[in-house]
């Protein structure tokens, strides 16, 4: 079947910097990306990997192990804003999204 | 930039009435989708459209329908709707053969009671 696995929920301090896993077992691999959602909003794309390795944009960067099956969001200089849920989702071979059930992050001061 | 805009933010409804959640993108996309969100859960396809007048059930399309009679506009129809679909609705629309992202919707938060 297929599966993705990330926490439910993480804690960190503002100005820290969190990691946020998630694995995945999918028909097919066709990209792994992460989304974030705040409360009572839609979510808004943060980034795609197809590739392994790491791929960095500003503050955050996302890294890709398809080998493992794995997947990371790394957050650096936590801002309050960053709380949020955070989405891995994996695309399979019929490029349909299988979503997990997100990672609440809360930021505390 | 892009724009999805669902017909309405909050919804009640009675047990038994026919919803309908309407779908509007601006860009042009081919691809639509309609999810629902709900805790510890995953967001879950119910249908999805790569063309006008085509659509392709996801993984819970029982109880609902939908309707793709022109590029821009991708409804979600209800039957009869249930307590058990109590959810967030979520649209999506995206590029087909670019792979890249979804944009979605602002959600509908629908109350069936």
């Amino acid at each position: 079947g297929q599966n993705i696995d990330q926490p439910t929920e993480m804690t960190a301090t503002e100005g820290a910097i969190v990691q946020i896993n998630c694995t995945y077992q999918t028909s097919g691999f066709n990209g792994l990306f992460w989304y974030q959602q705040h409360a009572g909003e839609a979510p808004t794309f943060l980034s795609y990997n197809v590739l392994d390795g790491l791929e960095e944009k500003g503050r955050f960067s996302s890294f890709l192990s398809r080998s493992k099956g794995y997947s990371y969001l790394l957050l650096k200089e936590l801002q309050m804003k960053d709380s949020a849920s955070y989405l891995c989702a994996s695309m399979d071979s019929n490029y349909q999204l299988i979503w997990g059930a997100g990672t609440k992050l809360i930021i505390k001061p | 930039d892009v724009k999805v805009t669902q017909s309405s933010r909050y919804l009640v409804k009675r047990t038994g009435e026919k919803v309908f959640l309407e779908c509007v993108q601006d860009m042009d996309h081919e691809n639509m989708f309609w999810y629902r969100q709900d805790p510890g859960l995953g967001l879950r396809l119910i249908y999805f459209s790569y063309d006008v007048k085509m659509k392709e059930k996801g993984d819970i399309p029982e109880g609902y329908s939908v309707s793709r009679e022109k590029k821009e506009r991708f409804s979600l129809i209800l039957e009869s709707a249930s307590t058990n679909q109590t959810s967030m609705y979520l649209c999506a629309s995206g590029i087909s053969g670019d792979v890249s992202e979804a944009f979605f919707g602002q959600g509908t938060r629908l109350t069936v009671v």
